[in-house]
């Protein structure tokens, strides 16, 4: 079956700290992919996204992440994070044919002390 | 965010009764999803819509029925809401072309089942 692993489910960071969090997928054709970060309380809103290209993708608030077909990862990357960056963060994948129903990880909940 | 509404936001009831939620979008978009989320299990699909009166169950359909009869309109019912719906509803909307779909969210229901 298809699914997405993210593999740290918690995560603890000092302002100015560089983060990189996991995400893997099992699916062997054609995918979309996505991180979605949600701030307490709130819903969840889009950080960034994969069709095709640069596997190398910039989003909002100074993240990124990087595609590697060949591991089927997709890590989200910051330099420096800062204390309005914690929150939870989730992974989430479209395959071929999938109907536009996104496939997710169950997310990362990551805490930024000052 | 893609012009969606959720109503109500909160709500606390009791089991056994029916409860319907509403989810409004004003950009004409024509696949509209309900998921809801609970510590632990991250984001689960109830059930989805592809246009007026085509819907399709999620991976968590049980106990819930939806109605589209209008393009901006996604309605999510619990029949006899028991005490396992309580949970946090998220309606969503897919953007974008063909291999470029992307779900944009709404502000959330919070539902408490007594």
């Amino acid at each position: 079956a298809q699914s997405v692993s993210q593999h740290n489910h918690h995560v603890i960071l000092s302002e100015a700290a560089s983060l990189e969090l996991g995400c893997n997928y099992s699916y062997g054709g054609t995918v979309n992919l996505f991180w979605y970060v949600q701030y307490p309380g709130q819903h969840l809103q889009l950080l960034l996204k994969y069709f095709s290209g640069d596997p190398l993708v910039k989003g909002i608030k100074g993240f990124e992440a990087e595609f590697i077909k060949s591991k089927f990862s997709f890590n989200l990357r910051k330099p420096s994070v800062q204390w309005s960056d914690t929150a939870e963060y989730f992974c989430a994948v479209i395959t071929a044919g999938n109907n536009r129903k996104l496939i997710w990880g169950l997310g990362t909940s990551l805490a930024v002390n000052p | 965010d893609a012009g969606i509404t959720q109503s109500p936001r909160h709500k606390v009831t009791e089991t056994g009764t029916p409860v319907t939620l509403r989810c409004h979008q004003t950009e004409n978009h024509r696949y509209m999803y309900w998921y809801r989320q609970d510590p632990g299990h991250g984001l689960r699909l109830i059930h989805y819509s592809y246009g007026v009166k085509d819907t399709d169950k999620g991976e968590v359909s049980d106990g819930y029925s939806v109605s589209r009869s209008k393009t901006e309109d996604f309605l999510l019912t619990l029949e006899s809401a028991t005490s396992s719906q309580t949970s946090v509803y998220f309606c969503a909307i897919s953007a974008g072309g063909p291999r470029q779909e992307t779900q944009y969210f709404g502000p959330g229901t919070r539902l408490l089942v007594l």
